[in-house]
């Protein structure tokens, strides 16, 4: 059975610094291209940010480029964020998910972390 | 630009049937999509692969009451036989290189 089980979130102060997690099993990780989605809180769901097996392609929308960071560690199956110069826009539940294939869309999610930025 | 629109909301007697509507931006008619679903307080749920060509590709354990088709610009999700759990709320996705897009929602009530 396929899991994903995000971890890390938590309260942080505008312009802090927080890392999530996404424990994956039942698939083999390393084979899949992995993604984060986030939902602002009574809002739709926004890509966040994706990257390929290896790690040599990452991609992200606009609004956190330069801010989070996406990585993986294929040998402890996790997915990361690293989540710098936070928001309080940033405030959401953030979704590890798995990409079914290349050209394909996501086919599994995680039940979510919640990242609240305020002071 | 990728785009992706769906009506805020639908709503539908208990045992009928209901079709959601997501339409792609002009440039972009042919793309699949996918739609998932999230229940109250849960993450989502991915249900399907739609194509262009109206092929659908469900996920593991996806009830036959979830079907899907297209037509044109427009991809449909639609759902017969209605049950109480299919109160939810559901987002079409699609891709492109480098970048995932995701319809604003479309929340369904069951009457």
């Amino acid at each position: 059975e396929v899991q994903l089980v995000e971890s890390g979130g938590g309260l942080v102060q505008p312009g802090g610094s927080l890392r999530l997690s996404c424990a994956a099993s039942g698939f083999t990780f390393s084979r899949y291209r992995m993604t984060w989605v986030r939902q602002a809180p009574g809002k739709g769901l926004k890509w966040v940010a994706s990257m390929n097996q290896d790690g040599t392609e990452k991609y992200s929308v606009d609004s956190v480029k330069g801010r989070f960071s996406i990585s993986r560690d294929n040998a402890k199956n996790s997915l990361y964020l690293q989540m710098s110069s936070l928001r309080a826009e940033d405030t959401a539940v953030y979704y590890c998910a798995r990409d079914s294939g290349v050209n394909d869309p996501i086919d599994y999610w995680g039940q979510g972390t919640l990242v609240t930025v305020s002071s | 630009q990728l785009v992706l629109t769906q009506s805020p909301s639908a709503s539908a007697s208990l045992g009928a049937s209901v079709k959601i509507t997501c339409a792609l931006s002009s440039g972009h008619t042919n793309y699949p999509i996918a739609w998932h679903q999230q229940q109250p307080e849960k993450g989502p749920r991915y249900l399907m692969r739609l194509n262009s060509d109206g092929g659908h590709y469900k996920g593991d354990g996806i009830p036959d009451r979830f079907s899907g088709s297209s037509s044109g610009a427009e991809r449909y999700l639609t759902i017969s036989s209605l049950q109480s759990e299919d109160e939810a709320d559901y987002y079409c996705q699609t891709w492109g290189i480098g970048i995932r897009v995701f319809g604003g929602g479309t929340k369904l009530t069951v009457l």
